[in-house]
Order: structure tokens, then C-alpha cells, then sequence
């Protein structure tokens, strides 16, 4: 069953602790990306990755950082430095420009809702 | 940078009422998706389309790209069509390759 799995679905933290969020996916996606969704808002890109152990930041990178060192995986750490974490924060991968076929058609994992008290 | 329009913010449907979702974006783009976001946070592929039109069921799209624009369809709505829809466009010239628009929120009431 192929698909994006996000975990957890819901996660607490004190400020100041640095979390880590986990993406993974079986469809074999060369292009992988966060997202975070404030209440009532869109989508605002943190970080994308085109192919593994290769990454660039998005809008709003402050305070994050990521990592891809397998295909199928690209976790998600919320360091103490971003000032507001408190968020719903969604993972995608898409096809990529590196295949054949290349493209950004974008699918979503569940997302993983982080409250910062 | 490119900017996305989605029109109306706000809708409110009795079930079984046909409606039109509109998105304007700023510049030329060589893909669109529209997305519906379920009550549970979790986004659904409707339709990656460039130009032209699709059907899938009751909801169907157009992209007309010469003239920037989008529409999604939604035909007999049903109360789980409720939630909010989102059209994102892809442009290959810049960082930014997938650009959200802000939504449609979309309520339907039996």
C-alpha cells in the first residue's frame, strides 16, 4: 500500500526542546517537501529536497532544519530557535525533475499537529 | 514573486446545490493542482491540470493558462464535500516551485 506516512499525528513539547518530526514514503519520490498550516491560513513551504543528501530552504526556513540521507525519508526537526512552532505541519513528495518523466504533481501525508507550551 | 487568488474565501452550500471556485495567479505557470483539505488536515489530489478540462465524478476543472485562471466545478454537493479547497501552481523558473493560494472554505449543510 503505497502512501506518506507522517508520525506522530499529534505532538506536545515544552519551549526550548528541539522536536523531531518523521516523513517517509514508498512511491519511490525522487522530490520531498514540508509544509506548515497556521489556523484559517495556506500552505507556507519550510524546506523541499530535489534528490538524497540534497535540500534547499523554502519562505519561512528560519528555525528549522532537515535532512535526507535516504530516499524515502525526510525528517523534520522544529529547533528552540523558531519563535512561534505551534502549527499543523504537512510533508509531500512528488515525482521530481531527476526521472524520465519529471513532475511536481504533489501527495500529502496525514500531517502532524505540534503544540509548544 | 507569483501570486495566487482563490475566490470566494467563504462558502456556504445546501447539500445537493451546485457551485464554481475560482483561482487567478499573477504569471504563467507550467502546472495547477487543486487540493480539497478534509475537516481531519488531510489533503486530497483532485486534479493536476495544466489547461483544458477534466471530470472526475460530480467535481470537474478547468485551466485556462493564457489567461491565468482556474475552476473547480463541484456538481450536486454533498456534506462531505465540506472543508477547504486549495489550487497550488507549479513554476520551474524559481525556488518556488509549488505556490499555495490562501483557499476556499466550503460548508455543506443538509
Amino acid at each position: 500500500d503505497g502512501g506518506i506516512t507522517q508520525s506522530p499525528k499529534y505532538l506536545f513539547r515544552k519551549e526550548g526542546q528541539n522536536v523531531t518530526l518523521s516523513c517517509e514514503q514508498n512511491l519511490n519520490h525522487d522530490a520531498m517537501y514540508w509544509y506548515r498550516q497556521d489556523p484559517g491560513q495556506g500552505l507556507r513551504l519550510i524546506y523541499y529536497s530535489q534528490i538524497v543528501n540534497d535540500f534547499q530552504k523554502g519562505d519561512i526556513a528560519e528555525g528549522y532544519s532537515v535532512s535526507r540521507e535516504k530516499k524515502e525519508s525526510f525528517p523534520l526537526t522544529v529547533t528552540s530557535a523558531q519563535k512561534n512552532p505551534t502549527a499543523f505541519y504537512l510533508c509531500a513528495s512528488s515525482i521530481g525533475a531527476t526521472s524520465g518523466s519529471p513532475s511536481y504533481e504533489q501527495y500529502f501525508g496525514p500531517g502532524t499537529r505540534l503544540t509548544v507550551t | 514573486g507569483i501570486q495566487v487568488e482563490q475566490s470566494p474565501p467563504d462558502l456556504i452550500l445546501q447539500e445537493g446545490a451546485n457551485s464554481t471556485l475560482r483561482c487567478n495567479f499573477s504569471d504563467s505557470v507550467n502546472n495547477l493542482q487543486w487540493f480539497h483539505q478534509n475537516p481531519w488536515g488531510q489533503l486530497i489530489n483532485l486534479f493536476y491540470i495544466p489547461s483544458g478540462t477534466k471530470q472526475n465524478g460530480r467535481l470537474s476543472a478547468t485551466t485556462v493558462a493564457t489567461e491565468r485562471y482556474s475552476l473547480l466545478y463541484i456538481s450536486s454537493s454533498q456534506t462531505t464535500d465540506s472543508g477547504v479547497y486549495f489550487c497550488a501552481v507549479e513554476r520551474r523558473t524559481s525556488y518556488d516551485k509549488v505556490i499555495f493560494g490562501p483557499g476556499t472554505s466550503l460548508s455543506v449543510i443538509p
